[in-house]
């Protein structure tokens, strides 16, 4: 079973670079079988979409962020990341590490981590 | 990319049946099979209700039913319960190969 834990720091300066990874556990990032991705929910607020990757290469950005952000995968610690260049306040949200289902890019997310608070402030 | 249009909330006695829309365009929710719903509690990590407009993932209840028309999908509850008050969201994948969620929907249950 497929369990995923996101870990970074909970709060971020303003301008400053926000950086999370997740921990894959009983799976490995290097399947080409599904997507790793990330996915936002600003306090109180909806799911954003941010971004999903494949072992591999391929790259899947939300438009709105692409210019900022950054996603990787590690295989060596069997982890992917995310880096979101620039923050505001508006980008303080709960962040969700996923997997898709096995399908492709068009697979919906079927395992999620718990989910980390980022605070942007000074 | 718009997030996907859904009511803000929706509510229905014990054994109704409800129904929330998702609209999008053609670029998203009516260009692609690929809608799905999630149903997140107060505090807990969203669970994939439905899949591909219609197909249930293994554990979920039938009482759960998603269809599509045009540009807005749907998906129905039926036999209310109070376990499924919690807030729905609909997502599609899209032209531009990402995904775009809905603003959700809270569901009450009188």
């Amino acid at each position: 079973q497929t369990q995923l834990q996101e870990s970074g720091p909970g709060l971020v300066k303003p301008s400053e670079t926000l950086s999370l990874t997740c921990a894959v556990s009983g799976d490995s990032v290097s399947s080409s079988s599904y997507y790793w991705g990330w996915i936002r929910q600003p306090p109180g607020k909806g799911l954003e979409w941010i971004g999903s990757i494949y072992y591999g290469g391929s790259i899947y950005y939300n438009p709105s962020l692409r210019s900022r952000l950054t996603l990787a995968v590690e295989t060596s610690k069997n982890q992917f990341s995310l880096k979101l260049t620039s923050v505001t306040a508006a980008d303080t949200a709960v962040y969700y590490c996923a997997r898709g289902l096995p399908g492709g890019a068009a697979a919906p997310v079927g395992f999620w981590g718990q989910g980390a608070l980022v605070t942007v402030s000074s | 990319q718009s997030a996907l249009t859904q009511p803000a909330s929706v509510s229905g006695s014990p054994g109704q049946s409800i129904t929330i829309s998702c609209t999008g365009t053609s670029s998203d929710v009516g260009g692609y099979k690929f809608v799905s719903w999630y149903q997140q509690h107060p505090g807990k990590v969203p669970k994939l209700m439905i899949y591909d407009v219609s197909q249930r993932p293994s554990g979920v209840s039938n009482r759960f039913s998603g269809s599509k028309s045009g540009n807005t999908a749907s998906l129905t509850i039926s036999g209310l319960q109070a376990e499924d008050e919690a807030d729905y969201y609909c997502s599609s994948y899209t032209s531009s190969t990402t995904w775009v969620f809905g603003g959700g929907t809270k569901v009450t249950v009188l």
